[in-house]
């Protein structure tokens, strides 16, 4: 059974930075792209990062790129987002989700809370 | 403001047959496979439909979906309560400012 589990959220401070992590299971991870997609309270789902199995290519969200790291450890079936120069607007549940070329989202993760306030 | 355009609202009663639309352009829909996911209450997304029109193993033959042009849309067939959800749709976009996934901006669906 495939499974995605997220971690890492929490409260953080403006400015600050935060690790979340992705431990995927029931499959071959390293065959398959990774994403992290975000919702706002309320809001719609935004793509903010991916990265193909390899970890060869890796493509940001213009609202993260400079601030946000995506990376995936294939020995250990993680794939992980550290978050940095955080801004309110980014507080939000990321989600992690597989991919197989164009097809985004087989699975989901059940997401992880990011709250960014002072 | 999302690049790929759905109305915010759909309704139907049960029974009826129901169609969310989703509007991009020659960079996205005009030129790659959409995905559709159904978001109930509290709940991740799941995938509903991948290029196009085809259905994950499990999602019922009420879901089905189509592409035109640079516009896809969503049909949900006999309606049920339980399908009182928000719908997306995402597509891979080949923009000059660098390749990107992008989503519709969400359709709430009330079944009355």
């Amino acid at each position: 059974e495939v499974q995605l589990v997220e971690s890492g959220g929490g409260l953080v401070q403006p400015g600050g930075s935060l690790r979340l992590s992705c431990a995927a299971s029931g499959f071959t991870f390293s065959r398959y792209d990774m994403n992290w997609v975000r919702q706002a309270p309320g809001k719609g789902l935004e793509w903010v990062a991916s990265i193909t199995g390899s970890g060869t290519n890796i493509y940001y969200a213009d609202s993260v790129k400079g601030r946000f790291a995506i990376s995936r450890d294939n020995a250990r079936n993680s794939l992980n987002l550290q978050l940095s120069s955080l801004r309110a607007e980014d507080s939000a549940l990321y989600y992690c989700a597989r991919s197989w070329g164009l097809d985004l989202g087989d699975y989901w993760g059940q997401g992880t809370l990011v709250t960014v306030s002072s | 403001q999302s690049v790929l355009t759905q109305p915010p609202s759909a309704s139907g009663t049960p029974g009826q047959r129901v169609t969310i639309s989703c509007s991009g352009s020659s960079s996205n829909i005009g030129f790659n496979t959409v995905n559709w996911y159904q978001q109930l209450p509290g709940a991740a997304p799941k995938l509903l439909i991948y290029r196009n029109d085809r259905r994950p193993s499990g999602v019922p033959d009420r879901f089905s979906g189509s592409k035109s042009g640079t516009s896809a849309s969503l049909a949900i067939g006999g309606l049920q309560s339980e399908d009182e959800a928000d719908y997306y749709c995402a597509v891979w976009d080949d923009s000059l400012n660098g390749p990107k996934w992008v989503f519709g901006g969400g359709t709430k669906l009330t079944v009355l």
